[in-house]
């Protein structure tokens, strides 16, 4: 079994400052980790991955995140938000067997609100 | 390319009524996604569909709920009888034949259910 724990529910910052969302999961099996964001009225939408290799992994509208394995976290940063960043954030892990018994099916921490105040 | 689409965005209904929601993935897209976020709680897997056949179905909750994928192409996810636990939003998703590695699911913009 799988789980995910995002550790703030809410995280208000303001313009250009830096933001860290934390994310720590639990796995028996090596993992797939995600990132996904939601905008209001739109479905998720997928803003980075870490499926092998480098810990570090970039994705879109300025987003990074790092891999670490022996805390089992994948916390998402990015130096400076704007306005638009303002969204609802999922963390998820799915299996890294392929083939294996889970094809792919995703699971989800409750998800952290960003907001960004001017 | 169209993307993931879902149909209604809303649906209210009381208790004991029937509603079925439909979800209509990227053309050619072999796996179909069911996902439900209870308010106030994560995005949990309902079940998942490799074209018409039900590859895994552990996450439904009760026998309530009746999920169909005619033809390999739209799915449909029916609620008979409704309750008021049922409501929350209903994503489904969508990705390639996974052969191998990592296929990414593309979302839909959700259905949201309100059980009166």
């Amino acid at each position: 079994a799988q789980s995910v724990t995002q550790l703030d529910s809410q995280v208000p910052v303001f313009e250009e400052a830096p933001v860290e969302l934390r994310c720590n999961y639990s796995s028996s099996v090596s993992v797939y980790l995600f990132w996904y964001v939601q905008y209001p009225n739109q479905g998720l939408q997928l803003l980075l991955k870490y499926l092998s290799g480098s810990t570090l992994v970039k994705g879109i509208n300025g987003f990074e995140a790092e891999f670490n394995k022996s805390q089992t976290s994948f916390h998402l940063r990015k130096p400076s938000v704007h306005i638009s960043d303002t969204a609802e954030y999922f963390c998820a892990v799915s299996d890294s067997v392929a083939g294996g018994t889970s094809y792919g099916k995703l699971t989800f921490g409750q998800g952290t609100i960003l907001t960004v105040h001017p | 390319e169209a993307g993931v689409t879902q149909f209604p965005s809303h649906s209210v209904i009381e208790k004991g009524q029937t509603v079925t929601l439909r979800c209509d993935p990227i053309s050619g897209h072999d796996n179909l996604y069911w996902y439900r976020r209870v308010m106030g709680k994560e995005i949990k897997f309902l079940l998942h569909f490799v074209k018409e056949s039900k590859q895994d179905e552990s996450g439904m909750p009760n026998n309530r709920f009746l999920a169909e994928r005619t033809g390999g192409t739209y799915s449909t996810l029916k609620v008979q009888p409704a309750e008021l636990e049922d409501s929350g939003v209903y994503f489904c998703a969508s990705s390639p034949r996974w052969l191998a590695g990592f296929y990414e699911q593309y979302f839909g913009p959700g259905t949201r259910l309100t059980v009166t």
